[in-house]
């Protein structure tokens, strides 16, 4: 089972909008909508912060929104913030009952 | 909120079995939710390592499947990872967390991590 594929990096400034890429097979992305995108700052816990492809936890700004489109999911982060640098991940369902993360990427505001 | 907490040795000898428990602070194992480990090694991305329902049912990572055993303690509202033969490549923060009610396929609380080292 392979990761899935992100950017190693994506880079905005404050108030401009990101989008991160997440790229599966058919064993995965493509076949559920089981995508799911989590915050990591060094050191600490991942934070879950879209389900489902598109849904926001509550407390989750609705400047982080979801999409899929075939085997490509997206995290977009809208009006960017100084707090919105760190790592995220992207994760999948899998046809074998598993699941597969992101390599992951780094966000940096500029 | 339910709180995870790992526990565990954080040096294990190569070849020898990692053996790590999760307790939850509140809310039950019991409860309708899948329960997963996931792991990752220094300065490097998230590995899922397998997951386990109230029902004692258990999915595994295919790249560990075989080394791998994920238990539930019911009566002490807390699940188990051991993973044997381990090599100095399992050096990682392994985490605990609980899945999404009701057989969400999504990870929504997590415990703090708990670094374990491979290492003679």
């Amino acid at each position: 089972q392979s990761a899935l594929t992100q950017p190693a990096s994506v880079s905005g400034s404050p108030g401009q909008s990101i989008t991160i890429s997440c790229t599966g097979t058919s064993s995965d992305v493509a076949n559920y909508n089981y995508v799911s995108w989590y915050k990591q700052h060094p050191g600490k816990a991942p934070k879950l912060m879209i389900y489902d492809v598109s849904n926001r936890p509550s407390g989750v700004s609705n400047r982080f929104s979801g999409s899929k489109s075939g085997n490509t999911a997206s995290l977009t982060i809208s009006r960017l913030q100084a707090e919105d640098e760190a790592d995220y991940y992207c994760n999948s369902y899998t046809s074998i009952s598993s699941y597969v993360f992101g390599t992951g990427t780094k966000v940096t505001v500029l | 909120q339910v709180q995870l907490q790992e526990s565990g040795p954080g040096l294990v000898t190569p070849s020898g079995t990692l053996s790590l428990t999760c307790a939850l602070s509140s809310d039950s194992i019991s409860g309708n939710n899948w329960w997963s480990w996931i792991r990752q090694p220094p300065g490097k991305g998230l590995e899922w390592i397998g997951e386990i329902h109230l029902s004692g049912s258990t999915h595994y990572s295919p790249s560990l499947k075989g080394r791998i055993t994920i238990s539930a303690d019911n009566s002490n509202n807390q699940f188990s990872l051991k993973l044997n033969a381990v090599t100095a490549a399992d050096t990682a923060v392994y985490y605990c967390a609980r899945h999404g009610y009701n057989f969400g396929y999504y990870f929504d609380s997590w415990g703090q991590g708990i670094l374990v080292t491979i290492s003679s």
